[in-house]
């Protein structure tokens, strides 16, 4: 069975910290990671994806990739009470057409 | 929410009725999904679909159905066999290239049954 895990949460950060995201995934030879973020009633976005061990860094967003040790985390600088939202990690393997997401971390912003 | 429609928003029907969500996208995707968000779950796949005229079950098909007639369209059927319909419906596409599983979604309609 391939499950992907993450924190329910909530995690609470003060504003203009660094918030990290973790998740981890059982199937070995996952391929691609994704990260997602979700606001309360609306739908997923597709914020970051990472296919290679190491770091992936766009704007205040770094990805960061271990597949000997089958984590993928989620950092986000400088946060802002706009990243208060539900963040979904979603990890497939390219043989399969499936994405398999966890069930979120809830953020909170501390203003 | 890209080029991927869903209406309606909110949809109520009486418990025993078939009701019909739609996803439209104009994005070129050749492969579409359907999933069902419960409060405080992940995104469980219900069935998705890499070309015209083809579709798989997902995780928990049943109770439900699908039609793939367009590349554009993928309606998804909940029929009265699904014992807990009540929920957030996610329709999602990608492009069937190199980075075929990056998933973007429609706004989601949000089904009551009663």
């Amino acid at each position: 069975q391939k499950e992907v895990e993450q924190n329910s949460g909530p995690l609470s950060v003060p504003e203009g910290a660094i918030a990290s995201l973790n998740c981890t995934y059982s199937d070995r030879v996952s391929q691609s990671f994704f990260w997602y973020r979700q606001y309360s009633g609306k739908s997923p976005e597709l914020i970051m994806s990472i296919y290679s061990n190491g770091d992936k860094e766009d704007g205040r967003f770094t990805a960061q990739l271990n597949k000997a040790s089958q984590y993928v985390s989620l950092l986000i600088r400088d946060s802002q009470p706009s990243d208060s939202a539900t963040y979904l990690c979603a990890v497939t393997m390219n043989r399969d057409d499936k994405i398999i997401f966890g069930k979120g971390t809830r953020l909170h912003i501390l203003p | 929410d890209g080029g991927i429609t869903q209406s309606p928003k909110y949809l109520f029907r009486k418990e025993g009725q078939n009701v019909t969500l739609s996803c439209e996208q104009n994005l070129n995707h050749d492969a579409m999904y359907w999933y069902r968000q419960d409060p405080g779950q992940g995104l469980r796949l219900i069935y998705y679909s890499q070309i015209v005229n083809d579709f798989q079950k997902g995780d928990i098909a049943e109770g439900y159905s699908v039609s793939r007639e367009k590349k554009e369209s993928f309606p998804l059927t909940v029929t009265s066999a699904q014992k807990n319909p009540t929920a957030f419906y996610l329709c999602a596409s990608s492009i069937d290239e190199e980075r075929a599983y990056e998933q973007y979604f429609g706004p989601g309609t949000r089904l009551t049954v009663t």
